[in-house]
């Protein structure tokens, strides 16, 4: 069974600062995919980062790069130059390849704080 | 392109009464899965439908169903409702693999049961 782990339930920021949110999984599968969600309060759950367990090398999108530690089991995000738009809750989630049905299987989630 | 859409977007129930919940994928997606979000529970997976047909299925009651029309619109029913069903009920979409392709939410539906 996967299980994805966030311990921190809130941090803060202050604007143009970099933050870095906490992830742990767990999985026996050696195929997997692993994913940040941010959920502003209009609900909807925005697709921040993906990761492929295979692949060795750190995805990154513009100001969001993540850490991701094979043998760990981690994967960070870390925020680079904070915007108060980045101020939301976030998800980290896993999903395991199962034939071309997934499901993703997400951490309690945590709420960022961007102070200005 | 248009988003996922979902309605409606509030809901309020008495207890024993049902509902159904509404999901239109972004267009040409073809899989519409559905997972509920409480505080206490976090976000949990409901069902995951692919061509009309479930391929995959949490942990639910059978109070909880869903269906999949030819055009990809999904829908959701949860019968005799409990205080408990109070929740946000999110759908995603993806064109395939969800985790290779990626998965795209809509708004979710705000179900409080009174």
């Amino acid at each position: 069974a996967q299980t994805v782990t966030q311990s921190q339930p809130e941090m803060s920021v202050q604007e143009a600062e970099t933050v870095t949110l906490s992830c742990t999984y767990d999985t026996s599968e050696s195929d997997y995919y692993l994913f940040w969600y941010k959920q502003p309060p209009s609900r909807q759950m925005i697709l921040v980062i993906r990761q492929e367990a295979y692949k060795q090398q750190n995805a990154t999108e513009n100001r969001f790069s993540v850490n991701f530690q094979k043998a760990a089991k981690s994967f960070s995000l870390k925020i680079s130059d904070s915007q108060l738009g980045d101020a939301a809750m976030y998800f980290c989630a896993s999903a395991v390849p199962q034939g071309g049905s997934e499901k993703l299987v997400f951490g309690k989630g945590m709420k960022l704080t961007v102070n200005p | 392109k248009a988003g996922v859409t979902q309605t409606p977007r509030y809901l309020i129930k008495t207890r024993g009464q049902q509902v159904t919940l509404s999901c239109s994928p972004i267009s040409g997606h073809r899989s519409v899965s559905w997972y509920q979000q409480t505080p206490g529970q976090g976000l949990q997976f409901l069902f995951e439908y692919f061509s009309e047909t479930q391929r995959n299925k949490g942990n639910f009651p059978g109070r909880f169903s869903g269906r999949q029309f030819s055009n990809s619109r999904s829908e959701m029913n949860v019968s005799t409702l409990e205080l408990g069903d109070s929740a946000l009920y999110l759908c995603a979409s993806t064109a395939g693999t969800g985790a290779a392709y990626g998965y795209t939410f809509g708004s979710g539906t705000r179900l409080t049961v009174v």
